[in-house]
């Protein structure tokens, strides 16, 4: 099965500064690598994804980074906003199974 | 468009008891996932329905779960009996394409 490590565990920011957090994997044959939000005690949200054919995406304020030689994806939240305070898991498509990551706690302080 | 929906969203039940979960993806969704997520963990897939067909269930520990989708729309996931360290939420998702996850809110199960 697929390994998958996300770093750092929690992480804190003043309001307006970036945010990155960084997953590694196993398997070079994964290929899909999403990343979801999950406010405390709600459902995870799909915020950003990126396949395998691509190097990079950009949504807004959010991008997401894949580098399969490394086996390594991270997620960039640029001019951080208290409302993007919550735990963020990096996700890992293997075959037909979804293996997530621990998780990122990250608090924005205004 | 209507959100996936589970019910119910707390149960309490006691170890060697048994429990139930409901399903019902985003209409038109043909896959569906089930997962478990224990406190401060990532979700753990248990479970994967392509139509109502099962994809994998290499994490279902099947001794004591089981997961049907007769009908190709809605699932239940069971537990029996329950051990303590089945306490978790249990998420169910949705998707069209098999890549992008949609999650529904969620069954809070604690074993007491």
């Amino acid at each position: 099965g697929e390994n998958v490590e996300q770093h750092p565990s929690t992480l804190s920011v003043q309001e307006g500064d970036s945010a990155v957090i960084k997953c590694t994997y196993s398997d070079s044959a994964s290929n899909y690598f999403p990343w979801y939000k999950q406010e405390l005690g709600k459902r995870p949200q799909l915020i950003i994804d990126i396949r395998s054919n691509v190097g990079e995406k950009k949504d807004q304020r959010i991008a997401v980074t894949l580098n399969k030689t490394a086996k390594h994806f991270s997620l960039h939240i640029t001019e951080t906003q208290p409302e993007d305070s919550a735990v963020y898991f990096c996700a890992v498509r293997n075959g037909n199974q979804f293996y997530f990551g621990t998780g990122t706690s990250l608090t924005v302080i205004p | 468009e209507a959100g996936v929906a589970q019910s119910p969203r707390y149960k309490i039940i006691e170890k060697r008891q048994s429990v139930a979960f409901w399903c019902n993806p985003i209409s038109g969704h043909a896959t569906l996932y089930w997962y478990q997520q224990i406190l401060g963990q990532g979700p753990k897939l248990l479970i994967q329905f392509q139509n109502n067909g099962v994809v994998d269930d290499s994490q279902l520990p099947k001794d004591r779960f089981s997961a049907e989708r007769l009908k190709g729309v809605d699932s239940t996931l069971k537990i029996q009996p329950a051990k303590l360290e089945d306490s978790a939420v249990y998420l169910c998702a949705s998707s069209f394409n098999s890549y992008e996850q949609y999650f529904g809110p969620g069954t809070r199960l604690t074993v007491t």
